[in-house]
Protein backbone atom coordinates (compact mmCIF):
# COMPACT_ATOMS: atom_id res chain seq x y z
CA UNK A 1 0.00 0.00 0.00
CA UNK A 2 1.64 3.26 -0.92
CA UNK A 3 2.09 5.71 1.97
CA UNK A 4 2.83 8.55 -0.24
CA UNK A 5 0.92 9.75 -3.12
CA UNK A 6 1.18 11.68 -5.59
CA UNK A 7 -1.52 11.15 -8.18
CA UNK A 8 -0.65 14.16 -10.84
CA UNK A 9 1.89 12.24 -12.95
CA UNK A 10 2.72 15.10 -14.38
CA UNK A 11 2.00 19.63 -14.72
CA UNK A 12 2.41 21.84 -17.36
CA UNK A 13 2.73 25.54 -16.58
CA UNK A 14 3.68 28.93 -17.71
CA UNK A 15 6.96 30.85 -17.30
CA UNK A 16 6.14 33.05 -14.29
CA UNK A 17 3.11 31.52 -13.14
CA UNK A 18 2.60 29.36 -10.18
CA UNK A 19 3.08 25.91 -10.12
CA UNK A 20 1.70 23.59 -7.66
CA UNK A 21 2.86 20.56 -6.54
CA UNK A 22 0.57 18.00 -4.26
CA UNK A 23 1.32 15.30 -2.23
CA UNK A 24 -0.88 13.26 0.11
CA UNK A 25 0.46 10.76 3.15
CA UNK A 26 -1.47 7.73 4.76
CA UNK A 27 0.39 7.30 7.77
CA UNK A 28 -0.47 9.21 10.53
CA UNK A 29 3.35 8.89 12.00
CA UNK A 30 4.71 10.50 9.22
CA UNK A 31 6.35 14.22 10.86
CA UNK A 32 8.68 15.11 8.43
CA UNK A 33 8.28 15.85 4.99
CA UNK A 34 10.94 16.54 1.65
CA UNK A 35 10.90 17.33 -1.65
CA UNK A 36 13.60 16.49 -3.95
CA UNK A 37 14.39 18.24 -7.47
CA UNK A 38 15.56 15.57 -10.15
CA UNK A 39 17.08 16.38 -13.45
CA UNK A 40 17.62 13.98 -16.35
CA UNK A 41 20.66 11.52 -16.00
CA UNK A 42 20.97 13.10 -12.38
CA UNK A 43 20.40 12.11 -8.78
CA UNK A 44 17.58 13.23 -6.75
CA UNK A 45 18.52 16.59 -4.67
CA UNK A 46 16.85 17.76 -1.79
CA UNK A 47 14.95 21.29 -2.11
CA UNK A 48 13.02 21.98 0.61
CA UNK A 49 11.01 20.19 3.93
CA UNK A 50 8.93 20.56 6.60
CA UNK A 51 8.27 19.31 10.19
CA UNK A 52 4.78 18.44 11.41
CA UNK A 53 4.83 21.57 13.74
CA UNK A 54 4.97 23.71 10.75
CA UNK A 55 2.27 24.35 8.22
CA UNK A 56 4.68 26.52 6.37
CA UNK A 57 8.29 26.52 5.36
CA UNK A 58 9.68 28.95 2.65
CA UNK A 59 12.56 28.85 0.80
CA UNK A 60 12.94 31.47 -1.99
CA UNK A 61 10.83 30.77 -4.80
CA UNK A 62 9.84 27.49 -3.42
CA UNK A 63 7.15 27.33 -0.05
CA UNK A 64 5.91 23.92 1.18
CA UNK A 65 1.97 23.95 3.12
CA UNK A 66 1.25 21.18 5.52
CA UNK A 67 -2.22 20.27 6.28
CA UNK A 68 -1.76 17.76 8.82
CA UNK A 69 -5.67 16.67 9.23
CA UNK A 70 -6.05 16.50 5.63
CA UNK A 71 -3.05 14.32 5.46
CA UNK A 72 -1.37 16.59 2.25
CA UNK A 73 1.53 18.91 1.41
CA UNK A 74 1.70 20.74 -1.10
CA UNK A 75 4.94 22.36 -3.44
CA UNK A 76 4.72 25.99 -4.40
CA UNK A 77 6.91 27.58 -7.10
CA UNK A 78 6.44 31.07 -7.78
CA UNK A 79 7.43 32.42 -10.01
CA UNK A 80 7.55 29.24 -12.05
CA UNK A 81 11.47 29.55 -14.66
CA UNK A 82 11.85 27.25 -17.26
CA UNK A 83 15.40 25.62 -15.36
CA UNK A 84 12.54 24.39 -12.79
CA UNK A 85 11.31 21.59 -15.22
CA UNK A 86 12.14 18.39 -13.77
CA UNK A 87 10.72 15.41 -11.87
CA UNK A 88 9.63 16.67 -8.12
CA UNK A 89 9.42 13.90 -5.52
CA UNK A 90 7.56 14.07 -2.28
CA UNK A 91 8.92 11.94 0.71
CA UNK A 92 8.25 11.09 4.23
CA UNK A 93 9.41 9.96 7.48
CA UNK A 94 8.96 8.98 11.20
CA UNK A 95 11.21 11.41 13.41
CA UNK A 96 9.73 10.65 16.61
CA UNK A 97 9.29 7.50 18.85
CA UNK A 98 13.15 6.92 17.95
CA UNK A 99 13.64 8.08 14.97
CA UNK A 100 13.08 6.58 11.23
CA UNK A 101 15.82 4.95 9.65
CA UNK A 102 14.38 5.84 5.86
CA UNK A 103 12.02 8.11 3.82
CA UNK A 104 9.50 6.75 1.90
CA UNK A 105 9.04 8.26 -1.63
CA UNK A 106 6.09 9.09 -3.68
CA UNK A 107 6.17 8.26 -7.68
CA UNK A 108 7.14 11.38 -8.61
CA UNK A 109 5.44 14.10 -10.56
CA UNK A 110 7.12 15.89 -14.31
CA UNK A 111 6.98 19.68 -13.97
CA UNK A 112 7.14 21.18 -17.09
CA UNK A 113 7.83 25.13 -17.29
CA UNK A 114 6.81 26.16 -20.81
CA UNK A 115 8.75 29.48 -21.74
CA UNK B 1 36.88 14.75 -3.95
CA UNK B 2 34.28 14.63 -1.58
CA UNK B 3 30.71 13.06 -1.98
CA UNK B 4 29.04 10.40 -3.34
CA UNK B 5 30.01 8.58 -5.97
CA UNK B 6 28.50 5.81 -8.33
CA UNK B 7 30.20 3.30 -11.07
CA UNK B 8 29.90 2.90 -13.52
CA UNK B 9 28.00 5.47 -14.72
CA UNK B 10 25.98 2.96 -17.96
CA UNK B 11 26.32 -0.99 -17.87
CA UNK B 12 24.89 -3.46 -20.56
CA UNK B 13 24.97 -7.01 -19.58
CA UNK B 14 23.38 -9.91 -20.32
CA UNK B 15 21.06 -12.38 -18.95
CA UNK B 16 22.06 -14.66 -16.20
CA UNK B 17 25.48 -12.20 -15.21
CA UNK B 18 26.76 -11.11 -12.01
CA UNK B 19 27.05 -7.49 -12.02
CA UNK B 20 28.03 -5.42 -9.11
CA UNK B 21 27.58 -1.78 -8.67
CA UNK B 22 29.68 0.17 -6.74
CA UNK B 23 28.59 3.20 -4.45
CA UNK B 24 31.35 5.23 -2.33
CA UNK B 25 30.91 8.57 0.09
CA UNK B 26 33.76 10.53 1.66
CA UNK B 27 31.14 11.80 4.53
CA UNK B 28 31.13 8.44 6.97
CA UNK B 29 27.59 8.76 6.74
CA UNK B 30 26.39 5.52 8.82
CA UNK B 31 23.36 5.05 6.67
CA UNK B 32 23.42 3.91 2.55
CA UNK B 33 20.87 3.50 0.62
CA UNK B 34 20.10 1.43 -2.71
CA UNK B 35 17.11 2.73 -5.10
CA UNK B 36 15.89 1.69 -8.21
CA UNK B 37 13.58 4.40 -10.49
CA UNK B 38 11.18 2.77 -13.11
CA UNK B 39 8.43 4.83 -14.96
CA UNK B 40 5.24 4.06 -12.96
CA UNK B 41 6.87 3.18 -10.14
CA UNK B 42 9.13 6.07 -8.79
CA UNK B 43 11.72 5.62 -6.26
CA UNK B 44 12.06 1.95 -4.75
CA UNK B 45 14.42 0.70 -2.04
CA UNK B 46 15.94 -1.65 -2.39
CA UNK B 47 18.29 -2.29 0.28
CA UNK B 48 19.81 -0.25 3.16
CA UNK B 49 22.24 -0.15 6.16
CA UNK B 50 22.75 1.87 9.50
CA UNK B 51 25.97 1.02 9.74
CA UNK B 52 29.21 -1.15 8.79
CA UNK B 53 28.14 -4.96 8.59
CA UNK B 54 24.56 -3.78 9.09
CA UNK B 55 22.21 -4.53 6.61
CA UNK B 56 18.36 -4.42 5.82
CA UNK B 57 15.46 -5.15 3.15
CA UNK B 58 14.17 -2.30 1.46
CA UNK B 59 11.08 -2.89 -0.57
CA UNK B 60 12.52 -4.68 -3.45
CA UNK B 61 15.29 -6.96 -2.34
CA UNK B 62 14.42 -9.96 -4.64
CA UNK B 63 17.80 -10.80 -6.86
CA UNK B 64 19.83 -8.41 -5.00
CA UNK B 65 22.77 -8.83 -2.74
CA UNK B 66 24.83 -6.33 -0.89
CA UNK B 67 27.07 -6.15 1.82
CA UNK B 68 29.20 -3.20 3.85
CA UNK B 69 32.55 -3.72 4.77
CA UNK B 70 33.53 -0.30 5.24
CA UNK B 71 31.70 2.64 6.06
CA UNK B 72 32.43 4.57 2.68
CA UNK B 73 31.16 1.64 0.26
CA UNK B 74 28.41 0.35 -0.33
CA UNK B 75 27.87 -1.89 -3.19
CA UNK B 76 24.76 -3.97 -5.15
CA UNK B 77 25.56 -7.23 -6.63
CA UNK B 78 22.62 -8.84 -8.94
CA UNK B 79 23.64 -12.56 -8.92
CA UNK B 80 21.85 -12.86 -11.76
CA UNK B 81 21.00 -10.25 -14.22
CA UNK B 82 17.43 -10.31 -15.50
CA UNK B 83 15.59 -8.08 -17.94
CA UNK B 84 13.19 -7.31 -14.86
CA UNK B 85 16.51 -5.81 -13.79
CA UNK B 86 17.11 -3.02 -16.06
CA UNK B 87 16.66 -0.04 -14.13
CA UNK B 88 18.50 3.24 -13.10
CA UNK B 89 19.83 2.48 -9.67
CA UNK B 90 20.57 5.53 -7.35
CA UNK B 91 22.63 4.65 -4.18
CA UNK B 92 22.38 7.67 -1.34
CA UNK B 93 23.76 8.61 2.21
CA UNK B 94 22.75 10.21 5.29
CA UNK B 95 24.24 11.17 8.50
CA UNK B 96 20.40 10.30 10.05
CA UNK B 97 18.64 8.72 7.52
CA UNK B 98 15.02 9.67 8.13
CA UNK B 99 16.09 13.63 8.17
CA UNK B 100 17.02 13.57 4.18
CA UNK B 101 19.53 11.96 1.84
CA UNK B 102 22.20 12.75 -0.49
CA UNK B 103 22.18 10.77 -3.91
CA UNK B 104 24.67 9.68 -6.70
CA UNK B 105 24.18 10.94 -9.98
CA UNK B 106 23.47 6.84 -10.97
CA UNK B 107 23.66 4.06 -12.67
CA UNK B 108 21.69 3.02 -15.79
CA UNK B 109 21.88 -0.55 -16.04
CA UNK B 110 20.41 -2.41 -19.07
CA UNK B 111 19.82 -6.10 -19.03
CA UNK B 112 19.96 -7.44 -22.82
Amino acid sequence: DQQVKQNSPSLSVQEGRISILNCDYTNSMFDYFLWYKKYPAEGPTFLISISSIKDKNEDGRFTVFLNKSAKHLSLHIVPSQPGDSAVYFCAASELSQGGSEKLVFGKGMKLTVNP
Amino acid sequence: DAGITQSPRYKITETGRQVTLMCHQTWSHSYMFWYRQDLGHGLRLIYYSAAADITDKGEVPDGYVVSRSKTENFPLTLESATRSQTSVYFCASSLRGGYGYTFGSGTRLTVV
